[in-house]
């Protein structure tokens, strides 16, 4: 089975805090994707990534940036975390190649940010 | 950009209730995923559907890819209280070769032992 590991379930931040979540999937997949979800607003693509060290801006890439160091981690910076960042955060990887729409999901890491 | 509009938005059924929900799209899809995220938890992926026409099941659960190919629809037999959670479609995001996803809005399922 696929596995996507997510660093924190729950975290609490002050505003203007720099702000790390980490993500880890076991499966050797190419592509990589971080999303924040909210209510009403469903799930929105902030970043994503097709190799080590390449990127793409999503949908809602502002205030926040990513680093893909190693193949199995992705990683979501906030630089400087504000209350409107407050969401769930959702990592999710897939393959490339036929059954690469097919995206799998962590956990999630619910941040507040106060 | 493009939209997928999912209805309804929220469903409360009676245990054992058969369930219907759909999913449709201002364009043309080649594939429509269907994902049911527990309270609290990540989305997982149900039924993946390649092939407009194709009917699949996965357990109690049938998901249909329309034969326009801009739509599909999740039926769910005979609901238990697990199936409480929401479910989302996906579909490809339009104007990019790579594998981005773009989700509705989900529906929100509860069920009443």
């Amino acid at each position: 089975d696929v596995k996507v590991t997510q660093s924190s379930r729950y975290l609490v931040k002050r505003t203007g805090e720099k702000v790390f979540l980490e993500c880890v999937q076991d499966m050797d997949h190419e592509n990589m994707f971080w999303y924040r979800q909210d209510p009403g607003l469903g799930l929105r693509l902030i970043y994503f990534s097709y190799d080590v060290k390449m990127k793409e801006k999503g949908d809602i890439p502002e205030g926040y940036s990513v680093s893909r160091e190693k193949k199995e981690r992705f990683s979501l910076i906030l630089e400087s975390a504000s209350t409107n960042q407050t969401s769930m955060y959702l990592c999710a990887s897939s393959f490339v190649g036929a059954l690469s729409y097919e995206q799998y999901f962590g956990p999630g890491t619910r941040l507040t940010v106060t | 950009g493009q939209q997928l509009n999912q209805s309804p938005q929220s469903m409360f059924i009676q245990e054992g209730e058969d369930v219907s929900m759909n999913c449709t799209s201002s364009s043309i899809f080649n594939t429509w995923l269907w994902y049911k995220q527990d309270p609290g938890e990540g989305p997982v992926l149900l039924i993946a559907l390649y092939k407009a026409g194709e009917l699949t099941s996965n357990g109690r659960l049938t998901a249909q890819f329309g034969i326009t190919r801009k739509d599909s629809f999740l039926n769910i037999s005979a609901s238990i209280p697990s199936d409480v959670g929401i479910y989302f479609c996906a579909g490809p995001y339009e104007g990019w070769a790579g594998n981005m996803l773009t989700f509705g809005g989900g529906t929100r399922l509860m069920v009443k032992p």
